[in-house]
């Protein structure tokens, strides 16, 4: 069985970027996509983009555009989140999921069954 | 969230309660899958329903999904204390181009 397992904690200052990892242990990304979701303190979840690396299709939720680069490396299984720009309020947990999806344009994004254990990004002055 | 469900729900154990998830004509109304996750404290999220009311193996059948039009719904029948968590709805919208989620119901088994 497939687990995620996603870098340590981080600490940052406001401005910078950080880049997350998650890796595929005990098996691949096979066909499947991998999906970002971030848990600020206290609050819901919230779908960031995903990406289908047999395909290289990244799709980016419109709120972080232009703020958030999601990659992979079909070759490691390890998929990354780059967040730029960081500010006090994008402190939170930062999920990689499994998901999958219905291939065509757009790309339809379906449900995780598949969680990383969540790295804590914490932005502080 | 542009998937409304009730802050929170509560029931005895033994009872049955049900968490309703409300879209729009862009996810759920357009035909969206809508799918179901729960979450215990300091733990990621857990699905428990797939394509509206598909179970993943190892989910217990007391957990059931139903979806019509704009609306769906989690049942939990025979609610025991271990289903004290936070549960979530989750689908595509097509007027975002991605997923959605609800804002989460705090289920307490009283």
């Amino acid at each position: 069985q497939v687990q995620l397992v996603q870098s340590g904690a981080e600490v940052k200052k406001p401005g910078s970027s950080v880049k997350v990892s998650c890796k595929a242990s005990g098996g691949t990304f096979s066909s499947y996509g991998i999906s970002w979701v971030r848990q600020a303190p206290g609050q819901g979840l919230e779908w960031m983009g995903g990406i289908i690396p047999m395909l290289n299709i990244a799709n980016h939720a419109q709120k972080f555009q232009g703020k958030v680069t999601i990659t992979a490396d079909e070759s490691t299984s390890t998929a990354y989140m780059e967040l730029r720009s960081l500010r006090s309020e994008d402190t939170a947990l930062y999920y990689c999921a499994r998901s999958g999806y219905s291939s065509g344009y757009p790309v339809i994004w379906l449900g995780m069954d598949v969680w990383g254990q969540g790295t804590t990004v914490t932005v502080s002055s | 969230s542009v998937l409304t469900q009730p802050p929170s729900v509560s029931g005895a154990p033994g009872q049955r309660v049900t968490i309703s998830c409300t879209g729009t004509s862009s996810n759920l109304g357009a035909g969206y899958a809508v799918h179901w996750y729960h979450q215990l404290p300091g733990t990621a999220p857990k699905l428990l329903i797939y394509g509206n009311t598909n179970r993943p193996s190892g989910v217990p059948d007391r957990f059931s999904g139903s979806k019509s039009g704009t609306s769906a719904s989690l049942a939990i029948t025979g609610l025991q204390a271990e289903d004290e968590a936070a549960y979530y709805c989750q689908s595509y919208d097509s007027s975002l181009s991605g997923v959605v989620f609800g804002g989460g119901t705090k289920l307490t088994v009283l």
